[in-house]
């Protein structure tokens, strides 16, 4: 499986937007790109995902370069609700392992 | 509340023991996915099942096993624990057999004493 490289934390003030990089340099033109988050003491969950284009959902939006060879996952308004771990995987169409993720700090 | 359920929550056994850890999909999923997390690990992922066959098989020991029954839900069987076993184990559910979005279930904390 491609690999994906987070930094390990981020701090964002409440209510300010957060951009959380995430570099995929080994990525192949059949890789999608995911992210999902982990609240503490819960499962992960779904944040969004792409292939090509950016996208946006209720929850953020999926940036991704023009090369594929990086993205970024946006959060508009950071909330206190939003203080999280997350990650960016990539997926052939089958189940990957999470890497370390990106823990996400939420400063009121 | 994803829809996905996992019981039981919380589980200590002891070394050498065997366990069944269960998880009912969201309805109308036919994908189920089990994931290993332990602190040192990250999130592992197990084995797929998709409507019943096995679909993909990830980092999961020969000492676990897994199944999906008719009614699509899935049972995890670990045995021969081992202390190194202990850790959160989650399933997700999705609605086709490729990977897109999963959703998982809270875990059941296994610790082998």
């Amino acid at each position: 499986d491609a690999k994906t490289t987070q930094p390990n934390s981020m701090e964002s003030n409440e209510e300010e937007p957060v951009h959380l990089p995430c570099n995929h340099s080994t990525i192949s033109g059949t890789d999608y790109i995911h992210w999902y988050r982990q609240l503490p003491s819960q499962g992960p969950e779904y944040v969004i995902h792409g292939l090509t284009s950016n996208v946006n959902n209720r929850m953020a939006s999926l940036a991704i370069a023009e090369d594929r060879k990086s993205s970024t996952l946006i959060l508009h308004r950071a909330t206190l609700r939003d203080a999280a771990v997350y990650y960016c995987i990539l997926s052939r169409g089958r189940a990957v392992r999470f890497g370390a993720g990106t823990r996400l700090t939420v400063k009121p | 509340d994803s829809g996905v359920t996992q019981t039981p929550k919380h589980l200590i056994t002891a070394t050498g023991q065997r366990v069944t850890l269960r998880c009912s999909p969201r309805s109308g999923d036919l994908s189920v996915y089990w994931y290993q997390q332990s602190l040192d690990q990250g999130l592992q992922f197990l084995i797929q099942y998709y409507n019943g066959e096995e679909r993909a098989k990830g980092n999961i020991l020969e000492r676990f096993s897994a199944q999906q029954f008719p009614d699509l839900h899935s049972e995890l069987n670990l045995s021969s624990l081992e202390l190194g076993d202990s850790a959160l184990y989650f399933c997700a559910s999705g609605a086709g057999a490729g990977y897109t979005e999963a959703f998982f279930g809270q875990g059941t904390r296994l610790t082998v004493v």
